[in-house]
């Protein structure tokens, strides 16, 4: 079975700095892969997903992610972070062309210091 | 696009009530889930549709849940009776299957709480 383990429960950061969230995941195939981010009393929205082919993905907001197949990884990156980013950021994985739910890390709580 | 309607929004009820909650999903798709969130267990997968027919039901915590999808625009997710530890964010989320792989697009989810 698959899994994704973030963790970073909380991450603080300055408006303006760079941010990089950390995503690891457990599948024995091919896996493909999401970051969604949630805004309080919201649902998830989509910033981006990995299926194949290039292993850096851009995405909605100025974000990106990294496919790292020896390392399990995906993590999300953003060169300089404004107040509005502040949200639950969840990383998730799903099986290329099997079973069709996807599998959710725990999230990570962004903050940002003005 | 309207997106995934879910309804209702918030929902209070008392221990051993029954509770319904809906969704509408988007038009086209044909895969249907409905997930769970709490800040213990985060989001639960627990069961899943194609083409209205329930696929894996296997997160279904209890008997007391059951879920239904009588046409492509309606499902219900309802629990029978209702518990305490029932209570949490009930997203539904719809998608259509592309090159192998489904892009979940979420409802704005159902806040259950049971007094």
């Amino acid at each position: 079975a698959q899994s994704v383990t973030q963790p970073d429960i909380h991450i603080t950061v300055s408006e303006g700095a760079s941010l990089e969230l950390r995503c690891n995941y457990s599948y024995g195939a091919t896996p493909y892969l999401f970051w969604y981010v949630q805004s309080p009393g919201q649902g998830l929205q989509l910033l981006l997903k990995y299926f194949s082919g290039d292993t850096l993905v851009q995405g909605i907001k100025g974000f990106e992610a990294e496919f790292k197949r020896s390392q399990s990884s995906f993590n999300l990156r953003k060169p300089s972070v404004h107040w509005s980013d502040a949200a639950e950021y969840f990383c998730a994985v799903g099986a290329w062309g099997g079973a069709d739910g996807l599998t959710f890390g725990k999230g990570t709580h962004l903050i940002i210091q003005p | 696009d309207a997106g995934v309607i879910q309804s209702p929004r918030h929902e209070v009820t008392e221990m051993g009530q029954e509770v319904t909650l809906r969704c509408k999903p988007i038009s086209g798709h044909d895969y249907l889930f409905w997930y769970r969130q709490t800040m213990m267990r985060g989001l639960e997968l627990l069961i899943y549709f194609n083409n209205n027919v329930p696929i894996d039901d296997s997160g279904m915590p209890e008997d007391r849940f059951s879920a239904k999808m009588p046409n492509a625009s309606f499902s219900t997710l309802k629990i029978q009776p209702s518990e305490p530890r029932d209570s949490a964010v009930y997203f539904c989320a719809s998608s259509r299957r592309t090159s192998g792989a489904n892009v979940l697009t979420f409802g704005a989810g159902s806040r259950l709480t049971v007094l």
